[in-house]
């Protein structure tokens, strides 16, 4: 079957590091995305990785192997206004995208 | 460039009844997305429309449904609602490619009673 595992929850403290991990099980594969939600918003796009290696963006990184299926998304310096949820997603060769479940994230002060 | 809209965006429906949602993608953009988002399933990939072409399906029953009109507005609809049909329903644009980002709008929350 498809599907795409990251962890439920990850707590941390203001200024820490968080490595939110995804791996997936899909028929086909164009690549890894990464989408930020915080509470009563719609999903923003936070970074792609079609290939392997590591992608950075500010404080946002992401990385992706496609011989393990596996990526992560890596963020520094944390802030209060990071605390949201954080999905994967990859889409499949019949051109669906699909999303993990989503990984709430919490940080602390 | 003006956001991905929809409309409404809080409804409230009895079981049996039918509803339609509204999502106006960002201008340019030919490829709406629509999904169905709960607390305990996620984003779940309900269908695309790419030049008033269904272009993908996921994997839900046969009373969701939807549409795309030559300005690429979309409009999906959901027939003898069911109590589990309770969601966030969110669309998203593109422009179309298999890589392309995805905006999503702020999306329809959907209660049935």
């Amino acid at each position: 079957g498809q599907s795409l595992e990251q962890p439920s929850e990850v707590t941390a403290v203001e200024g820490a590091i968080v490595q939110i991990n995804c791996t997936y099980q899909t028929s086909g594969f164009y690549g890894l995305s990464w989408y930020q939600q915080h509470d009563g918003g719609a999903p923003t796009f936070l970074s792609y990785n079609g290939l392997d290696g590591l992608e950075e963006t500010g404080r946002f990184s992401s990385f992706l192997s496609r011989s393990d299926s596996y990526g992560y998304l890596l963020l520094q310096e944390l802030q209060m206004k990071d605390s949201a949820s954080y999905f994967c997603a990859v889409r499949d060769n019949n051109n669906d995208m699909r999303f993990g479940a989503g990984t709430r994230l919490t940080v602390k002060p | 460039k003006a956001g991905v809209t929809q409309t409404p965006r809080y409804l409230i429906k009895t079981r049996g009844q039918q509803v339609t949602l509204s999502c106006s993608p960002i201008s340019g953009h030919r490829s709406v997305s629509w999904y169905q988002q709960t607390p305990g399933q996620g984003l779940q990939f309900l269908f695309e429309y790419f030049s008033e072409t269904q272009r993908n399906k996921g994997n839900f029953p046969g009373r969701f449904s939807g549409r795309q009109f030559s300005n690429s507005r979309s409009e999906m609809n959901v027939s003898t609602l069911e109590l589990g049909d309770s969601a966030l329903y969110l669309c998203a644009s593109s422009l179309g490619g298999v890589m392309e980002t995805q905006y999503f709008g702020p999306g329809t929350r959907l209660l049935v009673l």
